[in-house]
């Protein structure tokens, strides 16, 4: 059982479409990021979401972390092709002093031209 | 604007051999984080360093396995008798601590990708 668990795991779409993916837990986290990761690439930040209740948006994005900092979710608006890839949510967990992070399973998105 | 290098991109090796793997950091960062990534799996921590200090060790770090950063800059991580099961990307992080309380960003390296054989 993953501390992080995302939803969808796998998601195709049609470019224009909107899409929302979820990053749950049980656990409180000190902050949480999301990364984009391209095949055989590192993971790229995308944001770090900090106060419970925060919302980010960065062009078509838009982060919100949850109230309690156990949950985020990242929602699209109007897809692009450009936005294939897998996305990643980590964070530190709250009850552990060092800053390591503990990752999603990700979710795969493929957008469709 | 040189974010984290990592050397090799790509490592094949025979079962049983050793391998080694480098991580340059971004230049001012203090902490330095190892991770390691399975085929359609989110990264697992393995260590962390603050400067040359090992502070965290993740239990999926055998025996076989040792990170080192002498001088606080670059570290290696080295994987010794190889096993097929080693196979995975080697993500390397790092950040700079902070102290006011908010748990800094990690910013990664684009990975070396071991194939054991």
């Amino acid at each position: 059982t993953q501390l992080l668990e995302q939803s969808p795991q796998f998601l195709s779409i049609q470019e224009g479409e909107n899409l929302t993916v979820y990053c749950n837990s049980s656990s409180v986290f000190s902050s949480l990021q999301w990364y984009r990761q391209e095949p055989g690439e590192g993971p790229v930040l995308l944001v770090t979401v900090v106060t419970g209740g925060e919302v980010k948006k960065l062009k078509r994005l838009t982060f919100q972390f949850g109230d309690a900092r156990k949950d985020s979710s990242l929602h699209i608006t109007a897809a692009q092709p450009g936005d294939t890839g897998l996305y990643l949510c980590a964070g530190p967990l709250d009850y552990i002093p060092g800053n390591m992070l503990t990752f999603g399973g990700g979710t795969r998105l493929m957008v469709k031209p | 604007d040189t974010g984290v290098s990592q050397d090799p991109r790509h490592k094949i090796t025979k079962r049983g051999q050793n391998v080694t793997f480098r991580c340059d950091p971004i230049s001012e960062h203090n902490r330095l984080y190892w991770y390691r990534q399975t085929l359609g799996q989110g990264p697992e921590f393995l260590t962390y360093f603050q400067n040359e200090a090992q502070l965290e060790k993740s239990r999926l770090l055998s025996d076989r396995f040792s990170a080192e950063r002498p001088k606080g800059s670059f570290s290696t991580l080295e994987i010794q008798r190889t096993e097929q099961g080693d196979s995975a990307m080697y993500l390397c992080a790092s950040s700079q601590r902070t102290t006011r309380g908010v748990r800094e960003t990690q910013y990664f390296g684009p990975g070396t990708r071991l194939l054991v054989l």
